[in-house]
């Protein structure tokens, strides 16, 4: 079956860097997006990754290993606002979009 | 970039009623509405994938006579609850993509979500 795993939280201190983790197993592979949601409101695209490496933006990357079916959200310099909840999701064969849990991150002063 | 409006943002209707959820893309064409359903603390739940000028396909488990989707333009997808209990209560959140899905890169579009209430 198809399956994606990521912790159900995290706590992580104000200027500090936090590591979010997901694991992957499904029916084909098209890419592996990263979104931010805070509560109440719809997910924000903050990533995607379809080649192994990693990827910068900012404050935020992004890093891929297809072959252990692997990724991480590496967030630097930690801001309040950053407390949110982090979505793994990766795109199937018919590029649908495979949600994980999330990830709560509780940012801490 | 790509932009989605949902409407309404919120809505409280009394059991018994239909409630229908707005999805438009402002300035692209979607080819491609998805519609999901979120409940507290849980992520996406995926109801139904709908494409243009053609019938929705909805995820297992999901009653099609009671969530109606229409797609009938590349811009607009609506999705209608019909006959509403508190059950249906949640987040509902549409995204759409752009071109023909064979460029997933772009990455899926969200509308910024309706939360429902039924009373």
């Amino acid at each position: 079956g198809q399956n994606i795993d990521q912790p159900t939280e995290m706590t992580a201190t104000e200027g500090a860097i936090v590591q979010i983790n997901c694991t992957y197993q499904t029916s084909g592979f098209n890419g592996l997006f990263w979104y931010q949601q805070h509560a109440g409101e719809a997910p924000t695209f903050l990533s995607y990754n379809v080649l192994d490496g990693l990827e910068e933006k900012g404050r935020f990357s992004s890093f891929l290993s297809r072959s252990k079916g692997y990724s991480y959200l590496l967030l630097k310099e930690l801001q309040m606002k950053d407390s949110a909840s982090y979505l793994c999701a990766v795109g199937d064969s018919n590029y649908q979009l495979i949600w994980g849990a999330g990830t709560k991150l509780i940012i801490k002063p | 970039g790509a932009v989605v409006s949902q409407h309404p943002s919120r809505v409280i209707c009394k059991s018994g009623t239909s409630v229908k959820i707005e999805c438009r893309s402002l300035d692209f064409q979607a080819t491609t509405m998805f519609w999901y359903r979120q409940f507290p603390k849980k992520s996406l739940m995926l109801m139904a994938t709908s494409n243009e000028g053609s019938k929705a396909t909805y995820e297992q488990g999901v009653e099609k006579d009671k969530f109606l989707i229409n797609h009938a333009s590349l811009t607009l997808s609506t999705l209608t609850v019909t006959s509403a209990h508190p059950e249906d209560s949640s987040f509902y959140i549409c995204s759409a993509r752009e071109g023909d899905g064979q460029m997933p890169n772009y990455g899926y579009t969200f509308g910024s979500g309706t939360r429902l209430t039924v009373v």
